[in-house]
C-alpha cells in the first residue's frame, strides 16, 4: 500500500518568503506528526493531530510556524516569513490512533528546504 | 526531562565484522523504545519496538535489545547494505511525539 508521501521534495526560497509544505498520511492513520532534522541534529518534534482534538503544537519554534489538517487527512505545514535557519529536512509521519502511546509511526520521504 | 543519547556518533565495520550500537535513554515511564533506520536523503524506516526490560527483537543481521535504562542494536556480520544512519527514539510523556537520539552512522566495506 501507500505510504506517507510529502510534497514538494525539494523547495529553494528567499530569506523573507512564505512556504507551504505538504503530507498525505497513510490511508486510515488518524495520527500525523510534523518533525524537522537539521543538519548534525536529531529529529525535532513540531506538532501532533489526532483526529479532531487540539493539536498538540508544543513543538513550534516560533509563531512563524503554523499547520494544519484538513478532513483528518491531509496536512500543511507553513513557514511565514522564512529565515536561513529554517533550513532543514522536514519529515512528515503518520499512525493509528495512539492507545496508551504504542503506536507505530511511519515516516514520510521529508521535504529539503533551503533558504537563501 | 526526557533524554535520549546514541553512541558511537560513527562506526566503521569491515563486512562481517559484529558490533554494537547503544541508546541511553532517560524517560518517565517508557511507553516504548524504537529503531529506525535512514538512508541519505530518505526519512527513517521502522525496524524495531521494544516495551519492556529483557525484551529482544530481530530482524535478518539485526538484533535489538533492552535494559531498564539502555537499548543495543546488535549488528551480526554486517553486509554493505547495511550502510545507514540508526536512530532510537523513545515517546514523549503526553504520548504526542518521539524523542529521537542524534544517531549512529554506520559504514560497513567490503
Amino acid at each position: 500500500g501507500a505510504g506517507v508521501s510529502q510534497s514538494p521534495s525539494n523547495k529553494v526560497t528567499e530569506k523573507g518568503k512564505d512556504v507551504e509544505l505538504r503530507c498525505d498520511p497513510i490511508s486510515g492513520h488518524t495520527a500525523l506528526y510534523w518533525y524537522r532534522q537539521s543538519l548534525g541534529q536529531g529529529l525535532e518534534f513540531l506538532i501532533y493531530f489526532q483526529g479532531n482534538s487540539a493539536p498538540d503544537k508544543s513543538g513550534l519554534p516560533s509563531d512563524r510556524f503554523s499547520a494544519e489538517r484538513t478532513g483528518g487527512s491531509v496536512s500543511t505545514l507553513t513557514i511565514q516569513r522564512t529565515q536561513q535557519e529554517d533550513s532543514a529536512v522536514y519529515l512528515c509521519a503518520s499512525s493509528l490512533a495512539p492507545r496508551g502511546g504504542q503506536e507505530t509511526q511511519y515516516f514520510g520521504p521529508g521535504t529539503r528546504l533551503l533558504v537563501l | 526531562e526526557d533524554q535520549v543519547t546514541q553512541s558511537p556518533e560513527a562506526l566503521r565495520l569491515q563486512e562481517g565484522e559484529s558490533s554494537s550500537l547503544n541508546c541511553s535513554y532517560t524517560v518517565s515511564g517508557l511507553r516504548g523504545l524504537f529503531w529506525y533506520r535512514q538512508d541519505p536523503g530518505k526519512g527513517p524506516e521502522f525496524l524495531f519496538t521494544l516495551y519492556s526490560a529483557g525484551e529482544e527483537k530481530e530482524k535478518e543481521r539485526l538484533k535489538a535489545t533492552l535494559t531498564k535504562k539502555e537499548s543495543f542494536l546488535h549488528i551480526t556480520a554486517p553486509k554493505p547494505e547495511d550502510s545507514a544512519t540508526y536512530l532510537c527514539a523513545v515517546r514523549n510523556q503526553a504520548g504526542t511525539a518521539l524523542i529521537f537520539g542524534k544517531g549512529t552512522t554506520l559504514s560497513v566495506s567490503s
